[in-house]
């Protein structure tokens, strides 16, 4: 049973760049959220979907986007990178109201330049 | 604001050494607590939780209490090892306020040498 599965693993963008990184959860699960994990850092909140909307959002700009498909996977999208968005992007998805079953993936490493 | 703060690493132990990393939190209410680890070039594993004051989660060797007086949720274990090493986080899910998400903590790299 494959858990959850994010790529690309690594990708390199220049200041100014859009970048989309994909995540697709767990067999059965169908919440899916996204954290930020700067060097040296916890991981931070982005923000959640589920039922294809955003459910809730953490302390990001605009900037972030996302969506999610009817199969349950989801993008992140980000616009007009920043030199202080490089980080592991880590997706982990659940089942709806199991509140502890969290998991997560191997996560991108993004490097802005 | 909801909060975790842990110990800083690097924590670096001879293995069969007995293991602690503090963690403290600040939420409103009584929320749920988790150590997460997180091998090099991986995503993050739970390790144990606690979900109301007093339970003791346990894995692997790994135990921590939630203490609601000293708002405290310490790892532990008894004999390290080598393949313990990692970097470990403590994070809460808070009941009101927080909704689904997870608050992490900064992580204690722990580093266990023969």
């Amino acid at each position: 049973d494959a858990g959850v599965t994010q790529s690309p693993t690594h990708l390199i963008k220049t200041r100014g760049q859009q970048v989309t990184l994909r995540c697709s959860p767990k067999s059965g699960h169908d919440t899916v959220s996204w954290y930020q994990q700067a060097l040296g850092q916890g991981p931070q909140f982005i923000f959640q979907y589920y039922e294809e909307e955003e459910r809730q959002r953490g302390n990001f700009p605009d900037r972030f986007s996302g969506h999610q498909f009817p199969n349950y996977s989801s993008e992140l999208n980000v616009n007009a990178l920043l030199l202080g968005d490089s980080a592991l992007y880590l997706c982990a998805s659940r089942v709806t109201g199991e509140e502890y079953g969290y998991t997560f993936g191997s996560g991108t490493r993004l490097t802005v330049v | 604001g909801n909060s975790v703060t842990q110990m800083e690493g690097p924590v670096t132990l001879s293995e069969e050494a007995f293991l602690t990393i503090n963690c403290t939190y600040t939420a409103t209410g009584y929320p749920s607590l988790f150590w997460y680890v997180q091998y090099p070039g991986e995503g993050l594993q739970l390790l144990l939780k606690a979900t109301k004051a007093d339970d003791k989660g346990s894995n692997k060797g790994f135990e921590a209490t939630y203490r609601k007086e000293t708002t405290s949720f310490h790892l532990e274990k008894g004999s390290v090892q080598v393949s313990d090493s990692a970097v470990y986080f403590c994070a809460l899910k808070a009941l009101r306020g927080g909704g689904n998400k997870l608050t992490f903590g900064t992580g204690t790299q722990l580093k266990v040498e023969l």
